[in-house]
């Protein structure tokens, strides 16, 4: 494909519920990042993935959050027990591996608008 | 972990007045990018900055990158509706952090 896709691209669950949001990164990137933005706020961090290292969970606000990515392609972040908080936009973005001096620029996909009532 | 300060937070101008935003960071940094996230879209990538005291410009854009590398700025010149958006500093090596963005309102 030509971009970052997301699926679904919207998805609304009622609280307590399990979610899985899909991110198809662009053929031949290594890295892959997941984050959370809230309505008119800023990015929120929430993991890392390069190649096949351990991924930088760092960012992941809970223990009801993980990600997983197949295969040094797609990835899927879960969200398990949703609850009224989680709801944001999920963003997903892919680069060329970043090196220690330089750094690639990252290609978003289109988002996954998550709502939890 | 690395942290950028970018400010203002919020402006609005009116069509044509200029624009800018800046990032400040307290650690020399070895790199800095700029995105554009439109209102619903997603954050698009406009340049990196990578040498002391480098200037870059794109059409009515200008960036720069201070002589330390501790702080950057993008500014616009005669800005136009197509320019509103929140534009985003961004820092770091394997894990990139985002400032908290400048949203830009355009008054035509």
């Amino acid at each position: 494909g030509a971009g970052v896709s997301q699926s679904p691209s919207n998805k609304v669950t009622e609280k307590g519920k399990d979610v899985e949001l899909r991110c198809d990164p662009i053929s031949g990137h290594t890295a892959l990042y997941w984050y959370r933005q809230s309505l008119g706020q800023g990015l929120e961090f929430l993991i890392y993935f390069q190649g096949n290292s351990a991924p930088d969970k760092s960012g992941l606000p809970s223990d009801r959050f993980s990600a997983e990515r197949t295969g040094g392609s797609v990835s899927t972040l879960t969200i398990q027990r949703t609850q009224q908080e989680d709801s944001a936009v999920y963003l997903c973005a892919s680069s060329l591996k970043p090196g220690t001096s330089s750094t690639y620029e990252q290609y978003f996909g289109p988002g996954t608008r998550l709502t939890v009532t | 972990g690395q942290q950028v300060m970018q400010i203002p937070q919020y402006q609005h101008v009116q069509e044509g007045e200029d624009f800018t935003t800046y990032c400040n960071s307290s650690t020399t940094l070895s790199n800095i990018q700029w995105y554009k996230q439109r209102p619903g879209g997603h954050p698009v990538f406009l340049i990196q900055l990578v040498k002391s005291g480098e200037v870059k410009k794109q059409k009515r854009l200008t960036f720069q990158f201070g002589e330390a590398k501790k702080n950057s700025s993008l500014h616009i010149t005669a800005t136009q509706t197509t320019d509103v958006g929140t534009y985003f500093c961004v820092v770091g090596g394997n894990k990139l952090v985002f400032g908290a963005g400048t949203i830009l309102r355009v008054k035509s």
